[in-house]
């Protein structure tokens, strides 16, 4: 099966600096990557995913890239602010028979002011 | 507040006594997911349905138990075989992967303690 794998556990980073979040995957049939954001107490919610037909997506300060060859993937945020702050998650899933969203094991991001 | 709704929010359990999580959404999605969530562990696949009266084992599925009765609902059973069932569960639930532009919502989340 699928298993993912997310670098590094945790991050801090000074307000206004970029974090960057790398996760690989070992199903070469996954064809979907999302990336949720889980604040303290809070359900993890999508911020971007990304579908292997394109190599980078971005939306404001959030992007996210693929490689499908070396089978990885990286979440970008530049300027970063204090409400950046909470754990992220990567994930993937394939289209072949049963879909499943396998997760990574998490970065908990602190921005310090 | 995404259309997916777990319940109870906290919930205490004795030992040796099965307990069932709740879990309903009003979204039409065909797929629903429960997820537990340790610390340092992300979030862990316990079983999953596609469709209804369908269901697979995830990576951790021992010591649980689902049935999918209605698209609306997914209740997950933990039960007195699970050895270490004090967690954060979370369901989630989408249209297939396979449509564009869909994503997995979660619940809000069961807070289970073993006492």
């Amino acid at each position: 099966g699928e298993n993912v794998e997310q670098h590094p556990s945790t991050l801090s980073v000074q307000e206004g600096d970029s974090a960057v979040i790398k996760c690989t995957y070992s199903d070469s049939a996954s064809n979907y990557f999302p990336w949720y954001k889980q604040e303290l107490g809070k359900r993890p919610q999508l911020i971007i995913d990304i579908r292997s037909n394109v190599g980078e997506k971005k939306d404001q300060r959030i992007a996210v890239t693929l490689n499908k060859t070396a089978k990885h993937f990286s979440l970008h945020i530049t300027e970063t602010q204090p409400e950046d702050s909470a754990v992220y998650f990567c994930a993937a899933s394939s289209n072949f028979g049963n879909e499943k969203l396998t997760f990574g094991t998490g970065t908990r991001l602190t921005i310090i002011p | 507040d995404g259309g997916i709704t777990q319940s109870p929010k906290y919930l205490f359990r004795k030992e040796g006594q099965n307990v069932t999580l709740s879990c309903e959404q009003n979204l039409n999605h065909d797929a629903m997911y429960w997820y537990r969530q340790d610390p340092g562990q992300g979030l862990r696949l316990i079983y999953y349905s596609q469709i209804v009266n369908d269901f697979q084992k995830g990576d951790i599925a021992e010591g649980y138990s689902v049935s999918r009765e209605k698209k609306e609902s997914f209740p997950l059973t933990v039960t007195s075989a699970q050895k270490n069932p004090t967690a954060f569960y979370l369901c989630a639930s989408s249209f297939r992967l396979l449509t564009q532009n869909t994503e997995a919502f979660f619940g809000q989340g069961t807070r289970l303690t073993v006492v």
